[in-house]
């Protein structure tokens, strides 16, 4: 069974203390890994697809890495509006005429303190 | 470009009752999946519809279900809810969805949160 694992479940950080957030995952037929922010009773907005071991991206503040076996996204110098939930999502081959879907992590709360 | 958008926003039901709910994609996007998020299950894929055709269906009972129109609007219906139906449903679209070789990204709508008395 596809399996995703956030940790930690929640990081409090000052503002600048760079930090990083793990996804790991078990899944069959990787098709990409996304990484999504979301706020307090928002739906997730989009930040990061990444599809090969050694793959990175990067969006202001955060960069995120993809090995075999797990994700990282990296918050350098962060701000107190970086503070939300970061969710982890992997796709998981589907055939050509049927869908495949996204399976999610927990998350991690992050708050950064001014 | 707008993007997605969820109706109602908010709905409170009693056990017992069904409710329907409305996701229109963003202009050009033919696929919309559908996802429950609570705080102990987070984020699980309900179903996803592509071109009014149900293309893939998560672990869900038949109380949940779905269909999409011509124009990709998106609808989900569940029947006879129950307690532990209280959620946010949250709704995403993509130009092509999940299937095959496509790469889409899903972009989601604010979520439609429904609480069950």
């Amino acid at each position: 069974e596809d399996q995703v694992t956030q940790s930690p479940e929640a990081l409090r950080l000052q503002e600048g203390e760079s930090s990083s957030l793990n996804c790991s995952y078990t899944v069959s037929g990787l098709r990409g890994l996304f990484w999504y922010r979301q706020d307090p009773g928002k739906g997730p907005e989009f930040l990061f697809t990444l599809y090969s071991a050694g793959e990175e991206k990067e969006k202001e503040r955060l960069k995120a890495t993809l090995t075999k076996k797990e994700s990282f996204l990296h918050i350098t110098a962060p701000k107190p509006e970086d503070s939300a939930t970061y969710l982890c999502a992997v796709r998981v081959g589907g055939r050509e005429t049927s869908g495949s879907r996204l399976t999610f992590g927990e998350g991690t709360q992050l708050t950064v303190n001014p | 470009k707008a993007g997605v958008t969820q109706t109602p926003r908010y709905l409170i039901k009693t056990r017992g009752q069904q409710v329907t709910l409305s996701c229109s994609p963003i202009s050009g996007h033919r696929s919309v999946s559908w996802y429950q998020q609570t705080p102990g299950q987070g984020l699980q894929f309900l179903f996803e519809y592509f071109s009014e055709t149900q293309r893939n269906k998560g672990n869900f009972p038949g109380r949940f279900s779905g269909r999409q129109f011509s124009n990709s609007r998106s609808e989900m219906n569940v029947s006879t809810l129950e307690l532990g139906d209280s959620a946010l449903y949250l709704c995403a679209s993509s130009l092509r969805g999940l299937a095959g070789g496509s790469t889409d990204t899903q972009y989601f709508g604010p979520g439609t949160r429904l609480t069950v008395l």
